[in-house]
């Protein structure tokens, strides 16, 4: 079966603007969850979304926004983008949530300028 | 929000070599879970643990729960250049979902 699918792959934004990633999950996976992955600081978490609603928030701006649709792909949006937003942004998706482990899309990478 | 410390940082050895990376924490969890991560792609998941005490094994690679739910260990033996990549440990706290991600081990095997 097809594995989780974020898109774009790359991404190179101005200090300002809004950027907007997708995530499509695995079929029959209800939860999905977002990551930010830097160098300095490790995988961050940043939410978690099951059945369209957020059911878990990490230590973001509110610059950093999520939502997930019926069909369990979400989005996640960042407003406002700052230099310190250039990152790995790693979607993850399970069936219940973290208990048992997920998995992982390929990333978007995210390069603010 | 508890913190998972890992140790090594960094490891470079020798092809054929044995090795152990080790997870830990103050804080009790209701499961572990050890990913590899390789350049450019999302982590893989390889194990997931939820008894204290508990043994498992993947190939070449042990994974160990304490027993009291606190640490965890990951050891490789005959270490082979496809080893090489960035293993990652990740707890989920006993009440809520969310995962906590020590910082990773990179490992390099140099053949």
């Amino acid at each position: 079966k097809a594995g989780v699918t974020q898109t774009p792959r790359y991404l190179i934004k101005t200090r300002g603007q809004q950027v907007t990633l997708s995530c499509s999950p695995i079929s029959g996976h209800r939860s999905v969850s977002w990551y930010q992955q830097t160098p300095g600081q490790g995988l961050q978490f940043l939410f978690e979304y099951f059945s369209e609603t957020q059911r878990n928030k990490g230590n973001f701006p509110g610059r950093f926004s999520g939502r997930q649709f019926s069909n369990s792909r979400s989005e996640m949006n960042v407003s406002t983008l700052e230099l310190g937003d250039s990152a790995l942004y790693l979607c993850a998706s399970s069936t219940e949530g973290a208990a048992l482990g997920y998995t992982f899309g390929s990333g978007t990478r995210l390069t603010v300028v | 929000t508890q913190l998972l410390e890992q140790s090594p940082q960094f490891l470079s050895i020798q092809e054929g070599e044995n090795l152990t990376v080790y997870c830990n924490s103050s804080s009790v969890f209701s499961s572990l879970q050890w990913y590899r991560q390789e350049p450019g792609e999302g982590p893989v998941l390889l194990v997931t643990v939820v008894t204290g005490g508990e043994v498992k094994k993947l190939k070449r690679l042990t994974f160990q729960f304490g027993d009291a739910r606190k640490d965890s260990s990951l050891h490789i033996t005959a270490a082979q250049p496809g080893d090489t990549g960035l293993y990652l440990c990740a707890a989920k706290e006993t009440s809520g979902s969310r995962l906590t991600f020590g910082e990773g081990t990179q490992l390099t095997v140099n053949p």
